[in-house]
């Protein structure tokens, strides 16, 4: 079945850049997801990658993609207190009929020092 | 319409009590899917609807949980018997299409605890 792997945290300083790390094993993984998650509050989409890619940037966000490693990286510029959350990797493979069923990793704790 | 809303927020039970959840997706969505969360984990696939239709259900929804999407428009999430291992956070969330490229938004959640 699909895995997808997260080391569990990483703490920066205000500033810094920030660069957390996936695994995933599903070589059938079509869109690949970061999600941000606060405390007391949903999921937020962040950023995806379609696999295809290997590079997209948004602002401050940089996704990192590496399909034949099956390696995903999210790295965070100019990293601020308010990026301190949960960050939760993500993949799903293109379903018969269309649908999505998201496979998440662990999830990387951000702890953002100021 | 501001997202997807989840009824209760918390719920604390006794052990055999039967809960019920309810989801209330973006009103265009046609898709909702059920997740569970539980402490320390990402989240993990239970069920998925297209309108009133539900079309998957993991392995980890056993016969006691019974999810419904009777109008195609709210849904509901039933456990019954709950046992203390059924203590997690189950998530609803909504989308607009097919595709892997239509993002799933995520409501707040429903936190069980089960004494």
């Amino acid at each position: 079945g699909e895995d997808v792997e997260q080391s569990l945290f990483l703490s920066v300083r205000e500033g810094d850049s920030s660069v957390i790390n996936c695994t995933y094993t599903d070589s059938s993984s079509t869109y690949l997801y970061w999600y941000k998650q606060e405390p007391g509050a949903g999921l937020q989409l962040l950023t995806y990658i379609f696999s295809n890619m290997d590079m997209k940037q948004d602002q401050r966000l940089t996704v990192l993609l590496n399909k034949k490693d099956k390696h995903l990286s999210l790295r965070i510029a100019d990293t601020q207190t308010g990026d301190s959350a949960i960050y939760f990797c993500a993949e799903t493979p293109e379903g018969p009929g269309g649908y999505q069923k998201v496979t998440f990793g662990t999830g990387t704790k951000l702890q953002v020092i100021p | 319409d501001t997202g997807v809303s989840q009824d209760p927020r918390h719920k604390i039970t006794k052990r055999g009590q039967n809960v019920t959840f309810r989801c209330d997706p973006i009103s265009e969505h046609n898709r909702l899917y059920w997740y569970r969360q539980t402490l320390g984990q990402g989240p993990e696939f239970l069920t998925y609807f297209q309108n009133e239709a539900q079309l998957e259900k993991s392995r980890l929804l056993s016969d006691r949980f019974s999810a419904e999407r009777p109008k195609g428009s709210f849904s509901t999430l039933e456990i019954q018997r709950t046992e203390q291992g059924d203590s997690a956070m189950y998530l609803c969330a909504s989308s607009l299409g097919p595709g892997a490229r239509y993002e799933q938004f995520f409501g707040p959640g429903t936190r069980l605890t089960v004494l």
